[in-house]
This record gives structure tokens, C-alpha cells and sequence, in this order.
């Protein structure tokens, strides 16, 4: 089964921007992937839909301040303006074939 | 609004069997993808199962032929029966509705196997 490749961990600074990436294997470009965040100790939470093309389906009540890019076989999480709610774990799940990524632990500075 | 409320969990005995429920209101179960994760302590997610309006399923490798995801519209919930528990079978089990653009989740339900 493809099983999308995230690094373990990432950190930024408050009030900085950090992108974070998740890596579909060679041949699966085509895959639109779901980035998920969660918060420690609670459950999952959708963020957003990042298609091939770079489009994106954000859920619902997602700030401005996150948003998404593709580029090959990467698709991307961008969090701008970091605060501290959003340190959490982000994880990507590609869509279709419904495989997590081993998930990123991002810590804000 | 859309809610998904997960039941049934709690602590088992390996070889033992039992069956999760997903009870949904502000959607139709039938007509949406439904899908159950888990989450094993310290762990990431792990996709289990999903079953798609026509009624096709499908499930991880690591659970074919043990777990089996079904739903029931008159009560508008999903099921997932978990038959042959394992220890490494403990974990969080979610349930989650995938929409074209959207994916909402339940709170989770613990299910603990240990002699």
C-alpha cells in the first residue's frame, strides 16, 4: 500500500511561517493527499485537501493562515503566522488508497 | 451538524472479539464514505477500513480477514467487527466521514487487549 513520507520533526518560531511536506513514492504523483492536525491528547482534526493541481478543499472553520501547495509528488502544509495552538502533529493521508504518513511533530519556539 | 459518536470499546482478552459503533446524525451514513482509524498509544494514524456508498469495502493489510466494516441505515451508524483480538490491537479507534472536500471525525473509542 503507498504510505506517504513525512519527516518526524519540524520547528519554527512564533509569528513565523513553517512548511511542512509530505511525499507520495515515485509513480503516484497524481494523488491528492488530506493534511490532519492533533493538538497533544486530543483527536484528530481535518485541515485541508491538497490536489495534484495545487487546488485545495480546506475544511470547515480552517484559518486563513493555513494553506497548501503541490509540486510533483510533494504537497505541502504551510502555516504562517505560527502561535502556539498549533503546536501539534500533522499528518497526511493520501486520498483514494486512505494510507497515514508517519506524521510530523512541530514545535513552535 | 454533523456528529459521529464511537461506542463499544473497552478492555479484552487476546482471541476475543467485538464490534465498534459510529452512530451519525446531520448525514446520511449510506450515502457517504465511512471510515474507521486507531491510533495505538504513542503511535501515529493508521487507516483500517472504509466502506463507500455502493457498499464496497476495503481494508488494511493488517486487519483483512479479522475486522469487518458494515453499517445499518436504518440506524444510521457504522460498524466495524473486530474478531481474533490482538495485543497489538489496542488502540483509538476513530470514525470519520469523507466527503468530496471534507472529513469530519468522531471523539474515538479505547480498546484495550491484555491477558
Amino acid at each position: 500500500q503507498l504510505v506517504p513520507t513525512q519527516s518526524p520533526s519540524a520547528s519554527a518560531s512564533l509569528g513565523a511561517s513553517v512548511k511542512l511536506t509530505c511525499t507520495l513514492s515515485s509513480g503516484h504523483s497524481i494523488y491528492a493527499i488530506a493534511w490532519h492536525q492533533q493538538r497533544p491528547e486530543k483527536g484528530p482534526r481535518y485541515l485541508m485537501k491538497v490536489n495534484s493541481d495545487g487546488s485545495l478543499n480546506k475544511g470547515d472553520g480552517i484559518p486563513d493562515r493555513f494553506s497548501g501547495s503541490s509540486s510533483g509528488a510533494e504537497r505541502h502544509l504551510i502555516i504562517s503566522s505560527l502561535q502556539s495552538e498549533d503546536e501539534a502533529d500533522y499528518f497526511c493521508q493520501t486520498w483514494g488508497t486512505w494510507v497515514f504518513g508517519g506524521g510530523t511533530k512541530l514545535t513552535v519556539l | 451538524e454533523v456528529q459521529l459518536v464511537e461506542s463499544g470499546g473497552g478492555l479484552m482478552q487476546p482471541g476475543g472479539s467485538l464490534r465498534l459503533s459510529c452512530a451519525a446524525s446531520g448525514f446520511t451514513v449510506s450515502d457517504s464514505y465511512m471510515t474507521w482509524v486507531r491510533q495505538a498509544p504513542g503511535q501515529g494514524l493508521q487507516w483500517v477500513s472504509i466502506i463507500y456508498p455502493s457498499g464496497n469495502t476495503l481494508y488494511a493489510d493488517s486487519v483483512r480477514g479479522r475486522f469487518t466494516i458494515s453499517r445499518d441505515s436504518s440506524k444510521n451508524t457504522v460498524f466495524l467487527q473486530v474478531n481474533s483480538l490482538r495485543v497489538e490491537d489496542t488502540a483509538v479507534y476513530y470514525c470519520a466521514r469523507i466527503s468530496s472536500g471534507n472529513y469530519d471525525w468522531g471523539q474515538g473509542t479505547l480498546v484495550t487487549v491484555s491477558s
